[in-house]
């Protein structure tokens, strides 16, 4: 079984629609992390959290938020979805900073599309 | 503001033959680097992790060199094979959190 899960791997939306996208792990780490992917500008930072009380806004927070519910459950919800938001999302996870150098492992990935 | 490119964007080799992949940032004060590989429709696969203390990290016919000066790190890949073909993705990690990515180099092997 994989360690990082993301559901749903596709999801296709309205403008202005609420839609969630959901991270679980088995991997036992603290940290979680949320990326977007988009064509010729890498992966980005939306938002990360050290623990389940611990929530920090990435380099592109804006009309995105989350909630870590558990160790293992990191949420992604856009409010009201807007087409630039169409893009693949990936979540993430690493250990403490001591633990394998704070190596990242990655989900298989979100495709979402806003119509 | 950290910046990391990788040159080329797209890279075709036939396969057997000895390949680099080159990837440079341009803040110094980096915590680690790491090399990924992105299949289509999967997500990342974790391949190499360098500490900014150390040169270069092996395994199997992956060779990823750092020299953090320069800001520059490679990735070999030796005796290239077609499963080899992916994108490849370098990130940096600073002081904080945060992974800066390029914009990684799409390989193919040619059988």
């Amino acid at each position: 079984d994989a360690d990082v899960t993301q559901t749903p791997r596709n999801r296709i939306t309205k403008t202005g629609k609420r839609i969630m996208l959901e991270c679980s792990q088995t991997k036992g780490h603290d940290r979680m992390y949320w990326y977007r992917q988009d064509p010729g500008l890498g992966l980005r930072l939306i938002y990360y959290s050290f623990d389940v009380k611990d929530i920090n806004k990435g380099e592109i927070s804006d009309g995105y938020s989350v909630s870590r519910q558990a160790q293992a459950k990191f949420s992604l919800s856009l409010e009201s979805a807007i087409p630039n938001q169409t893009a693949l999302y990936f979540c993430a996870t690493s250990g403490a900073e001591t633990t394998a150098y704070n190596e990242q492992f990655f989900g298989p990935g979100t495709r979402l599309t806003v119509l | 503001k950290q910046e990391v490119t990788q040159i080329p964007a797209a890279l075709s080799v036939p396969e057997g033959e000895n390949l680099v992949l080159n990837c440079s940032f341009t803040d110094s004060a980096i915590y680690n680097l790491q090399w990924f590989r992105q299949d289509p429709g999967k997500g990342l696969t974790s391949l190499l992790l360098i500490q900014s203390s150390q040169r270069e990290q092996t395994s199997g016919r992956l060779n990823a060199s750092l020299d953090k000066s320069s800001g520059r790190s490679t990735l070999y890949i030796a005796a290239s094979q077609p499963g080899d073909s992916a994108t490849y993705l370098c990130a940096v990690r600073g002081g904080n959190e945060k992974l800066t990515f390029g914009t990684g180099t799409r390989l193919t092997i040619i059988p």
